[in-house]
């Protein structure tokens, strides 16, 4: 069964750097196509993917926030660091990891397992 | 980026009810559409990937067809479990992006 658990402030200053650690379990890491990825949420509104970690280290980012955004692993400790630059009060949401699973025959990638997330509040 | 929009935005059914909900996308994106179910306070739950296949211990009353630019989800009967917002999601191309969902009211 994969679990994942988010951890991090619950608030933040504005101009501050955000860094979020999802810690994993239930799967290796180690196939091809798997991936941890952020996403949020703001009160109220539509999901937001920001980016993910291959299996193999890649990452991809959004471009919308690509310049403030980095994403790390550390596969013996289980973990996936985000790290988000500069952050402002519409950083605001519910930040959550979710591991990403891919079909090899057809290409399909979808988020099957998700976080409770954790909130994060950007205000001075 | 693509762009993934919801139809209608909510809407209030009652239990039994047969519900469809519509996903349109900016461009074609094949069969790489997925559907979410979210209940308030909660996160996320996959139900549908691929456009059709139902993800392992979903009920069977779910079901999502389509292909191209347009996808439904449909509830073949509503139960009070199913209280929640649903969102498509697209995996054809980064950035991977979501519809602004649709909340699922019992009358």
């Amino acid at each position: 069964q994969i679990t994942l658990k988010e951890s991090g402030p619950t608030l933040v200053k504005p101009t501050q750097t955000l860094t979020l650690t999802c810690n994993f379990s239930g799967f290796a890491f180690d196939t091809r196509g798997e991936g941890v990825a952020w996403i949020r949420q703001p009160p109220g509104k539509a999901l937001e993917w920001l980016t993910l970690i291959y299996y193999n280290g890649e990452k991809r980012f959004s471009p919308s926030h690509q310049s403030r955004l980095n994403i790390a692993r550390d596969t013996s400790r289980k973990q996936v660091v985000l790290t988000m630059t500069n952050m402002d009060p519409v950083d605001t949401g519910t930040y959550f990891c979710s591991h990403m699973s891919y079909t090899f025959s057809s290409g399909y990638r979808y988020f099957d397992s998700w976080g409770q997330g954790t909130r994060v509040t950007v205000s001075s | 980026d693509i762009q993934m929009a919801q139809s209608p935005s909510s809407l209030s059914a009652s239990l039994g009810d047969r519900v469809t909900i519509t996903c349109r996308s900016s461009q074609s994106i094949s069969k790489y559409l997925n559907w979410y179910q979210q209940k308030v306070g909660e996160a996320p739950k996959l139900l549908i990937y691929a456009a059709t296949t139902l993800q392992t211990g979903v009920p069977s009353r779910f079901s999502g067809s389509g292909s191209g630019t347009e996808f439904t989800l449909t509830i073949s009967s509503l139960q009070p479990e199913d209280l929640a917002t649903y969102s498509c999601q697209q995996s054809y191309t980064t950035p991977w992006t979501f519809g602004p969902g649709t909340k699922v009211e019992i009358k």
